[in-house]
């Protein structure tokens, strides 16, 4: 069966500190991958998307995310995380059909 | 523009209730998804439409659960004899194309259903 993994409910990181969101999948074929956001009390917004190309993608609010096929991960990264960034973060890949992960929480602290 | 709006915002219901969501997607977006989210949970994959091809229904959790949409519009999700499991945020999406669902999805702000 198709899923994507979020193995972190929470990430907990100071300001100013990078930070990594981590997202496996299992997906057949090439799937598309994408990041979404969920601040609270508002709906989901996208971040950033890998279809092909650059390993590295960059995406809004200076997040950018990295395509390792060997490892089928899809990580979300900042260098300098903002006490704003706090809010849930949810992987999602699509061959056919789109399967969200769990969702990580980040915490980013002053 | 105007992005994808859902109604009602909130929903409080009795058990065995029968209740009605809404979606308006994006204008000419023909996908349309819809999703449920527990709380503290992921998103949970309803439904999906796609222009006028039969749904992808194989995420309806039981027969209680039906949506429909006419054309590339409107959609309602209907939820009979709810049950107090279902209480959740349900979300819709829409894409301005299938893509084989590679489009990228713009979410509506979800109806917050309780079921008491």
């Amino acid at each position: 069966a198709q899923s994507v993994a979020q193995p972190e409910d929470q990430v907990n990181v100071a300001e100013g500190n990078p930070l990594t969101v981590k997202c496996t999948y299992s997906v057949s074929g090439n799937p598309y991958l994408f990041w979404y956001v969920q601040y609270p009390n508002r709906g989901l917004q996208f971040l950033l998307k890998y279809i092909t190309g650059d390993n590295l993608v960059k995406g809004s609010y200076g997040f950018e995310a990295e395509f390792n096929k060997s490892q089928t991960s899809f990580h979300l990264k900042k260098p300098s995380a903002l006490v704003s960034d706090s809010a849930l973060y949810f992987c999602a890949a699509t061959n056919n059909d789109m399967r969200f992960g769990a969702g990580t929480r980040l915490t980013v602290k002053p | 523009g105007a992005g994808v709006s859902q109604s009602p915002s909130n929903k409080v219901t009795e058990k065995g209730k029968d209740v009605e969501l809404r979606c308006d997607p994006i204008s000419g977006h023909t996908a349309l998804y819809w999703y449920r989210q527990r709380l503290g949970q992921g998103l949970e994959f309803l439904i999906y439409f796609q222009g006028n091809s039969a749904p992808d229904k194989s995420g309806l959790p039981s027969d209680r659960f039906s949506a429909e949409r006419t054309g590339e519009s409107v959609s309602t999700l209907t939820i009979q004899r709810t049950q107090q499991e279902d209480s959740a945020v349900y979300l819709c999406a829409s894409s301005p194309n299938a893509g084989a669902g590679q489009e990228t999805q713009y979410f509506g702000p979800g109806t917050r259903l309780l079921v008491l």
